[in-house]
């Protein structure tokens, strides 16, 4: 089945403790992006990724780091996690060309940071 | 002022009625897309339109970019339509910018 997998689903941790919250998609494509979303905030991107090793920010990556290693792996790290990271994190990719194609969303990643 | 304006925020209907979303757009884009979120969480693409208008079912989404406005319309809504619909607009290649989001609630 086509789809995009984050792990964990749901995390709680503690302020400063570093974490890694994976996405994989197995539908061979270009383009990956980080999402997060927060209440009265909407959606809002992290980070994404043209293609392998090819990476930018977004509109807030402040607090995050990525990696594009490998086609399918676009990993979300967090070196010292704070509270005001606590949020729903979505990861999301699309074939080719970016955020002008049909975006695929994983399941999301719900974040509480003590 | 945001980039995107969804309206109405909250929408309440009753089941069979004709439903519009409203998304204003204040910067150029590449493409326009409508999500929905289900009461899950998980978001899934119901359209990706840079032109015209497009139909899947009972959902049509339209768009006028001289007047950089797409609307969203279900017809004969139901209560498994209920969710949050997000619009987004495209920038170039790399950038997603999203609306805030219309909660809507078909009841029977």
């Amino acid at each position: 089945e086509a789809q995009v997998t984050q792990n964990p689903r749901y995390l709680i941790t503690v302020t400063g403790k570093k974490l890694t919250v994976t996405c994989s998609q197995n539908m061979n494509h270009e383009y990956m992006s980080w999402y997060r979303q927060d209440p009265g905030l909407g959606l809002r991107q992290i980070y994404y990724s043209m293609n392998v090793e090819v990476t930018d920010k977004g509109d807030v990556p402040e607090g995050y780091k990525v990696s594009r290693k490998e086609k399918r792996n676009f990993p979300l790290i967090l070196e010292s996690p704070s509270p005001n990271q606590t949020s729903l994190y979505f990861c999301a990719s699309s074939p080719t060309s970016g955020s002008g194609e049909t975006q695929y969303f994983g399941p999301g990643t719900r974040l509480l940071v003590l | 002022k945001n980039e995107v304006e969804q309206s109405p925020q909250n929408l309440t209907a009753q089941e069979g009625e004709f439903i519009t979303i409203n998304c204003s757009y204040s910067v150029g884009i590449s493409a326009l897309h409508w999500l929905q979120q289900h009461p899950g969480g998980g978001i899934v693409s119901l359209f990706m339109l840079s032109s015209g208008k497009k139909k899947h079912g009972r959902l049509i989404a339209t768009i006028n970019i001289q007047e950089k406005h797409s609307s969203l319309h279900i017809t004969a809504s139901h209560p498994r339509d209920s969710a949050v619909y997000i619009c987004a607009v495209s920038q170039g290649a790399q950038k997603l910018v999203f609306g805030q989001g219309t909660r809507l609630t078909i009841n029977p």
